[in-house]
């Protein structure tokens, strides 16, 4: 299993401005995914960020409104950007196995005023 | 499109009461089937998984679920629920090879003392 934490978890943001979110997990993993769960629904896949390459982004998401970095094997970051009410949601990532299993952070609640 | 439908939304039961919550979904190919656990104010855990073999499996805190190849289901079930399970559960789906998951919508278990 991984530990995995993040930050923040909670903000309350303004329209039009940028929320970068941390992810960091106790050991290295190759595999971190973005996940977004907004009110009253399920968790939606955003992007897959594997170290050493570039973000694959899900149908629905784009880079520009959700750039990802992935310097090294424990950490990742999301960035929600130019953000709208329509972006409050929570915002978790999660590390895959070698086995297809999934460990989840605890999310970032994000509310846009 | 790829889905994963969890009919029960909101379920109440009695301690000691039996618990089967649906998961169905719509994928023709192999999969790999989870059930994931969120007790209030906790990050998402792995319940229990499948991936191949006997179609029963058995997860933590006396959980099991079948696979029903036929019926593209994977029913959570506990023969006696208990006030400490209360939480939402979650129904994921990974088309295999592709490490990413299809997350049902969730059901709201409160479980009466």
């Amino acid at each position: 299993s991984a530990v995995i934490s993040q930050k923040p978890s909670r903000d309350i943001c303004q329209r039009g401005t940028s929320l970068t979110i941390q992810c960091q997990v106790d050991s290295q993993v190759t595999m971190m995914f973005w996940y977004r769960q907004q009110p009253g629904q399920s968790l939606t896949l955003i992007a897959t960020a594997n170290q050493g390459s570039e973000a694959t982004y899900e149908s629905g998401f784009v880079i520009d409104k959700f750039p990802i970095s992935r310097p090294n094997l424990t950490f990742s970051t999301l960035t929600v950007s130019n953000m709208s009410p329509e972006d409050s949601s929570i915002y978790l990532c999660s590390v895959g196995t070698g086995s297809y299993e999934q460990y989840f952070g605890p999310g970032t609640r994000l509310t846009v005023t | 499109a790829q889905s994963v439908s969890q009919h029960n939304h909101h379920v109440i039961l009695s301690e000691a009461a039996s618990l089967e919550l649906g998961c169905n979904y719509s994928y023709g190919g192999t999969v790999n089937l989870f059930w994931y656990v969120q007790y209030p104010g906790q990050h998402l855990q792995l319940l229990l998984k499948y991936f191949s073999g006997d179609p029963l499996v058995k997860g933590i805190k006396g959980f099991e679920a079948e696979f029903i190849k036929s019926k593209f289901s994977f029913n959570l079930r506990k023969p006696s629920v208990q006030w400490s399970d209360t939480a939402e559960y979650f129904c994921a789906v990974e088309t295999s090879g592709t490490y990413k998951y299809i997350f049902g919508t969730g059901t709201r278990l409160k479980v009466l003392a």
